[in-house]
């Protein structure tokens, strides 16, 4: 079984759509959480750290769900600029990350 | 600005070359890391440093070697012993339980 499991997509929505993505991890001791957002032949960007209360910044919401080991990303009134790959990122503590492949996402007009 | 600076942006090997990419980073960040990604795939770990002086092999480190002198430099050599060194590379660097800061990465052709 992988490590971080991601839909690699692409997910195709209209500018306004909501869209949400689930990424699933194997390893239970996993303690920290990320969304990365990584363009076309760029390096990845933190998007947002994802705690166990759940976060919001902004249109995203990130959630967390430790006893079925799945982090989401809620993505509402997407935007052109949205269109990236989202990676799910896992770490245990102070420790490498471990990334999973990615879901990208294509917001149209 | 603190940031990380990769150089050099491209960079052509030919076959049966060592080639070194360079890392360096003013973020006062103790660890550092380099991936490669290839089309399609996931960041896959070579090495990492979490203090100067010593480094750790991550999940792919044959063919490549790293040193960590400094606390602000991390430098990755693709030797040619890498069968297929091909791909982008990204150095990172963190600071306790915080995610990365990456820079702009390195692509790696073989000619």
């Amino acid at each position: 079984r992988k490590e971080v499991e991601q839909d690699p997509g692409p997910f195709n929505v209209p500018e306004g759509a909501t869209v949400a993505f689930n990424c699933t991890y194997s390893n239970s001791a996993s303690q920290s959480f990320f969304w990365y957002r990584q363009d076309c032949r760029k390096e990845p960007k933190l998007l947002m750290s994802v705690y166990s209360s759940g976060n919001e910044d902004g249109r995203f919401t990130a959630q967390l769900n430790r006893a079925s080991q799945y982090i989401s990303l809620l993505i509402r009134d997407s935007k052109l600029s949205d269109s990236a790959t989202y990676l799910c990122v896992v770490s245990q503590g102070y420790s490498t990350l471990t990334f999973g492949k990615g879901t990208m996402l294509l917001v149209s007009p | 600005d603190g940031g990380i600076t990769q150089s050099p942006k491209y960079l052509f090997r030919k076959e049966g070359q060592n080639v070194t990419l360079s890392c360096e980073q003013n973020l006062n960040h103790d660890a550092m890391y380099w991936y490669r990604q290839d089309p399609g795939q996931g960041l896959r770990l070579i090495y990492y440093s979490q203090i100067v002086n010593d480094f750790q092999k991550g999940d792919i480190a044959e063919g490549y070697s790293v040193s960590r002198e400094k606390k602000e430099s991390f430098p990755l050599t693709v030797t040619s012993a890498q069968k297929n060194p091909t791909a982008f590379y990204l150095c990172a660097s963190s600071s306790g339980g915080s995610g990365y800061t990456f820079g702009s990465g390195t692509r790696l052709t073989v000619v």
